[in-house]
């Protein structure tokens, strides 16, 4: 079936460290993949996306990319900020029934200190 | 882009009433909405998926005569909770596809607290 696997958290780093989340994925085809983030006691925002494999999604520091071989989308940044504390879901779309879902991993909680 | 407005942000109930949360496509025709809850510290479970003009699809194990859906125009979706009681105490996130499987956009949540 379709799933997304994440580390556990909580990822604990100090400011100006390398961040790696890693997120594999099972799915029929090739699906576009997102991770979203979540700040205390908001809804989810996007991310970053790729819709094929090899593509890289990047916004605000944040890369991942899209590894059809390894089925995986792992987050990376170079130097986190205390700001980029927050949850991260990685995700994927799936059809059930003529819709078009998202699928979420269980979240992965980063928590930066100064 | 494409923004849904969700309200309210959060809400008090008392056990037994009930609690209406709507989601607003603001510059988008929204034909399906979905509509999430999620428990501290956990991923986001899919409840319902709203669809226009027609009855919403309930996921497995979510209660159709608690959580009613109302999606009666292409712009709004709410989430009615019926005699609710402290266990549905969450936080529910609706979201949109826009542009097919390329984008979702998600509201703000709201935190539903039942005392």
């Amino acid at each position: 079936g379709n799933s997304v696997t994440q580390m556990e958290g909580p990822v604990t780093l100090s400011e100006e460290a390398f961040l790696t989340i890693n997120c594999t994925y099972t799915a029929t085809g090739y699906p576009s993949l997102f991770w979203y983030v979540q700040y205390p006691g908001e809804g989810l925002q996007l991310l970053l996306k790729a819709t094929k494999a090899d593509d890289k999604g990047s916004n605000k520091g944040f890369e991942a990319t899209y590894r059809k071989e390894t089925t995986s989308f792992h987050l990376e940044k170079g130097s986190v900020q205390v700001s980029d504390s927050a949850v991260y879901f990685c995700a994927h779309p799936f059809k059930d029934s003529g819709y078009s879902t998202l699928t979420f991993g269980k979240g992965t909680m980063l928590l930066v200190s100064p | 882009g494409a923004v849904v407005s969700q309200h309210p942000s959060w809400v008090i109930c008392k056990s037994g009433t009930s609690v209406k949360i709507e989601c607003r496509s603001l510059d988008f025709q929204a034909t399906t909405m979905f509509w999430y809850r999620q428990f501290p510290k956990q991923s986001l479970m899919l409840m319902a998926t709203s669809n226009e003009g027609s009855k919403a699809t309930y996921e497995q194990g979510v209660e159709k005569d608690k959580f009613l859906i109302n999606h009666a125009s292409l712009t709004l979706s709410t989430l009615t909770v019926t005699s609710a009681h402290p266990e549905d105490s969450s936080f529910y996130i609706c979201s949109a596809r826009v542009g097919g499987d390329s984008g979702y956009t998600f509201g703000s949540g709201t935190r539903l607290t039942v005392v």
